[in-house]
């Protein structure tokens, strides 16, 4: 059951543009939201989350914009520099269930070109 | 605290024998999660400890999965009878939940089991 989705398996652009990465969810249950950045042969590392009583969290040049009404969250990553060339994941889990599990999409890699 | 490590980095086996992974995981977190992952997926969740309770298990983990976290500190997931589709990359989470709140998974930098 694929409660997470990253539709866009890769995005290319050019740095100092503005990054935006897209994630979809299907559990209305889910209040917490999380973004993940993923080098090669490592563990995945956090970068910012979001809980569901606001609709944007800023940290640096990482925001991330939820909404609820379309089960829609995205990242904007803004200047893109070439050393955020990853893959991203979305992930999100709910106070329901006591944070029992987190759910993760597929990945979005983003390169950024010099 | 150094954050979560995972031990060995790297696993080759073949089929049929038995691989142990170990996980520490930063140490004031109550929380300890197994995922797995395969080349262009995202993590699956596998089964997770609250201090040294295992709390849920994945249909995903078969029989011949086990993962223990005695005394609630560092963990340890065995894979019996291992078969090539077990070849993944296994990663471990720490995090801290009370009070109807949670921090973020803290991963680590994952073990990579690779089944001839």
């Amino acid at each position: 059951d694929q409660q997470v989705k990253q539709n866009s398996p890769s995005l290319s652009v050019q740095e100092g543009r503005i990054s935006i990465l897209n994630c979809d969810y299907t559990n209305s249950m889910f209040d917490y939201f999380l973004w993940y950045k993923k080098y090669p042969a490592e563990g995945p590392t956090f970068l910012i989350s979001i809980s569901s009583i606001k609709d944007k969290n800023e940290d640096g040049r990482f925001t991330v914009f939820l909404n609820k009404s379309a089960k829609h969250l995205s990242l904007h990553i803004v200047p893109s520099q070439p050393g955020d060339s990853a893959v991203y994941f979305c992930a999100a889990s709910s106070l329901l269930y006591n944070f029992n599990k987190f759910y993760f999409g597929s990945g979005t890699k983003l390169n950024v070109k010099p | 605290d150094t954050g979560v490590s995972q031990d060995p980095r790297h696993k080759i086996t073949k089929r049929g024998q038995n691989v142990t992974f170990r996980c520490d995981p930063i140490s004031e977190h109550n929380r300890l999660y197994w995922y797995r992952q395969t080349l262009g997926q995202g993590p699956e969740f596998l089964t997770y400890f609250q201090n040294e309770a295992q709390l849920e298990k994945s249909r995903l983990l078969s029989d011949r999965f086990s993962a223990e976290r005695p005394k609630g500190s560092f963990s340890t997931l065995e894979i019996q009878r291992t078969e090539q589709g077990d070849s993944a990359m296994y990663l471990c989470a720490s995090s801290w939940v009370a009070g109807g709140t949670t921090g973020e998974l803290f991963f680590g930098e994952g073990s990579r089991l690779t089944v001839l």
